[in-house]
């Protein structure tokens, strides 16, 4: 409905697994963003892609790697993950960057649950 | 200091009734300013920006005061389909890397 789509909507990973989280927008925007939203704290801004190029990197840890092959697709791969990441992940996407009043959509989200 | 502030609520409001709560932020610089709606187990949704005149869009009215470093969200004539939680997002600079605050409950009850 948004524009915005997330595979899977839900995953639930061992701490050794491997997975990735997929994001697709189809508006046409140039910049795309992943945040976390765990229970009872606000969203956290994690990554920001501009031009399939990051310019943020909010003091995420490396177990969390993002990849933009283009404009309109988002990953984030995961790897040896602790219970405490169990949380939203949702991703959004924007016009761009030029604007500070820039509307940003989200995704439905992907609800991780590491054991 | 949180940078963005918003009582957790939640507001029970009567339908029909108005409902006004504030957020308060703790960065003087911040350029931008919105009012998101959250559904229970869904993404935000862009409710509305928020200008320095103030403005208004049907039943809501957003307020700026840049002197105190606040924001408000004033709900008139509640419908029921209004009961979600309000997160209030501040831009801190061009780049539009959003901080979010912890949201705002409310339940409009018959």
């Amino acid at each position: 409905e948004t524009g915005v789509t997330q595979t899977p909507r839900h995953l639930v990973m061992g701490m050794t697994n491997k997975k990735s989280l997929k994001c697709e927008q189809h508006l046409g925007h140039n910049a795309m963003y992943w945040y976390k939203q765990s229970a009872k704290k606000p969203l956290e801004l994690m990554f920001v892609y501009n031009f399939k190029e990051q310019t943020e990197n909010n003091s995420v840890p490396s177990r969390f790697s993002p990849e933009c092959p283009n404009s309109s697709h988002l990953f984030l791969h995961l790897h040896t993950l602790q219970p405490e990441d169990s949380a939203l992940y949702l991703c959004a996407s924007s016009q761009g960057q030029s604007s500070p009043y820039n509307e940003q959509f989200f995704g439905p989200g992907t609800r991780l649950t590491v054991l | 200091r949180k940078e963005v502030e918003q009582d957790p609520g939640p507001f029970n409001v009567p339908e029909g009734a108005t409902v006004a709560f504030n957020c308060t932020y703790s960065n003087s610089a911040s350029q931008s300013f919105f009012w998101y709606r959250q559904d229970c187990r869904k993404e935000p949704k862009l409710l509305m920006s928020v200008y320095s005149s103030g403005n208004e869009d049907g039943r809501f009215t957003a307020q700026l005061n840049r002197a105190s470093q606040y924001i408000s969200l004033l709900i008139r004539d509640s419908k029921l389909s209004d009961s979600a939680t309000y997160l209030c997002v501040v831009n801190k600079a061009a780049g539009n890397k959003l901080t979010f605050g912890g949201g705002t409950r409310v339940l409009v009850k018959p």
